[in-house]
């Protein structure tokens, strides 16, 4: 089945740094990819909506200047948290709409375990 | 807002029992997706739920859509410990996001 790949599975920064996390879809092509945020025991939030050669849609409270989201293609989304601290460890996790067979299916990635210490 | 509740928010069952978990909202829905999540990992989806009242199986997983379209149940028949996980109900906005209910953590112990 098709497979989006995220990467890095893990990471760890120091406080102020920036990371940068990388979403492909590898046998489609998604137009639109949307990037979730999920603390442990808690369900996923989404942050905003990535959308091919255009703006990235923001969810209500997401800064947009802390989380900084390109798609560039049509096959890769990044979401990049830019100076990090220690409130944004979180799992973060992007999807995107088809390859499941089913007409209304998102792919998922893996996700990214963030770490700033 | 068109929350979805989830509940319970945690069950952990012996090998072998029946359980049942629920989504409910108080707004109708065109459609209702069930996702499984391991820990470390993103969600799968089981299944997605389009027309009132209607029931689809897959083994012994068990998915009904209310007749009215505002909530979903999720029947799993004699749980296995592969069945842990999070269970997670999610909605499919009109501009195509997908938003999550709460989930029920599953804990089928042996």
């Amino acid at each position: 089945g098709a497979v989006v790949s995220q990467h890095p599975s893990r990471v760890i920064c120091k406080s102020g740094t920036s990371v940068k996390i990388e979403c492909r879809s590898l046998d489609f092509q998604a137009t639109t990819m949307f990037w979730y945020r999920q603390f442990p025991k808690q369900s996923l939030m989404l942050m905003a909506t990535s959308n091919e050669g255009s703006k990235a849609t923001y969810e209500q409270g997401v800064e947009k200047d802390k989380f900084l989201i390109n798609h560039a293609s049509l096959t890769l989304s990044t979401l990049t948290v830019t100076s990090a601290h220690p409130e944004d460890s979180s799992f973060y996790i992007c999807s995107a709409r088809g390859g499941t067979g089913e007409v209304y299916g998102y792919t998922f990635g893996s996700g990214t375990r963030l770490t700033v210490v | 807002t068109q929350l979805l509740e989830q509940s319970p928010q945690f069950l952990s069952i012996q090998e072998g029992e029946n359980l049942t978990v629920y989504c409910n909202s108080s707004s109708v829905f065109s459609s209702l997706q069930w996702y499984r999540q391991e820990p470390g990992e993103g969600p799968v989806l089981l299944v997605t739920v389009v027309t009132g009242g209607e029931v689809k199986k897959l083994k012994r997983l068990t998915f009904q859509f209310g007749d009215a379209r505002k909530d979903s149940s999720l029947h799993i028949t004699a749980a296995q410990t592969g069945d842990t996980g999070l269970y997670l109900c999610a909605r499919r906005s009109t501009l195509g996001r997908l938003y999550f209910g709460r989930g029920t953590q599953l804990t089928v112990w042996p």
